[in-house]
């Protein structure tokens, strides 16, 4: 089955312009997680999108935002980029985690979107 | 909140048998997972422990101990394409959702 797509695999930006990245996850996979990797700050966790609703949200300013479509397809955008936006994000999609179960909802991840702000 | 700490960075030779170690900080999780990262790629799923022991997978086993707030990454008969950074990782308790939270990180190294 084919894995999770990101588009584009490489970008790069001005400082003050925005950017939209997209993810199309794993056909059956409606959870769909973003991550940032520095560095500096390893993996961090942007958002997570079940259903077209953000379940989950971590700690970026409101620059940051994203959204999923009815097919789980997802974009996350960043407006307003800063030299410190530079990073891989990486998209990840796994089956829904239910409330209270220690299953394993391992991710699957895309091989990412690398950003560079200039 | 959780914090999970690693080695930066391990070295082994091949053949050889390496343990990764992951300690943590939180107030509740599911289970501890690891990834493996190579180079410009996609972080990919090795293991998972839910519960406290070993569990293995061919060449690689984890262990989980909660009393000890300790996990650990054992890689057996090491291979130079082992070399890539190895991450391991917790869904929380608090927040719902598939979050993951995840440790620091291990380049290891594999020389001849």
């Amino acid at each position: 089955k084919a894995g999770v797509t990101q588009t584009p695999r490489y970008l790069i930006k001005t400082r003050g312009q925005q950017v939209t990245l997209s993810c199309s996850p794993i056909s059956g996979h409606r959870s769909v997680s973003w991550y940032q990797q520095t560095p500096g700050q390893g993996l961090q966790f942007l958002f997570e999108y079940f259903s077209e609703t953000q379940r989950n949200k971590g700690n970026f300013p409101g620059r940051f935002s994203g959204r999923q479509f009815s097919n789980s397809r997802s974009e996350m955008n960043v407006s307003t980029l800063e030299l410190g936006d530079s990073a891989l994000y990486l998209c990840a999609s796994s089956l829904v985690g239910l409330a209270g179960s220690s299953a394993n909802y391992g991710y699957t991840f895309g091989s990412g979107t690398r950003l560079t702000v200039v | 909140g959780q914090s999970l700490e690693q080695p930066s960075e391990v070295t082994a030779v091949e053949g050889a048998i390496v343990q990764i170690n992951c300690t943590y900080q939180t107030s509740g999780f599911y289970g501890l997972s690891w990834y493996q990262q190579h180079d410009g790629g996609a972080p990919t799923f090795l293991s998972y422990n839910a519960l406290d022991g070993l569990e293995e997978t061919g060449r690689f086993s984890s262990f989980l101990s909660r009393s000890d707030s300790y996990g650990y990454l054992l890689l057996q008969e090491l291979q130079m394409k082992d070399s890539a950074s190895y991450f391991c990782a917790v869904r929380p308790i608090t927040g719902g959702g598939n979050k993951l939270t995840f440790g620091t990180g291990t380049q290891l190294k594999v020389e001849l």
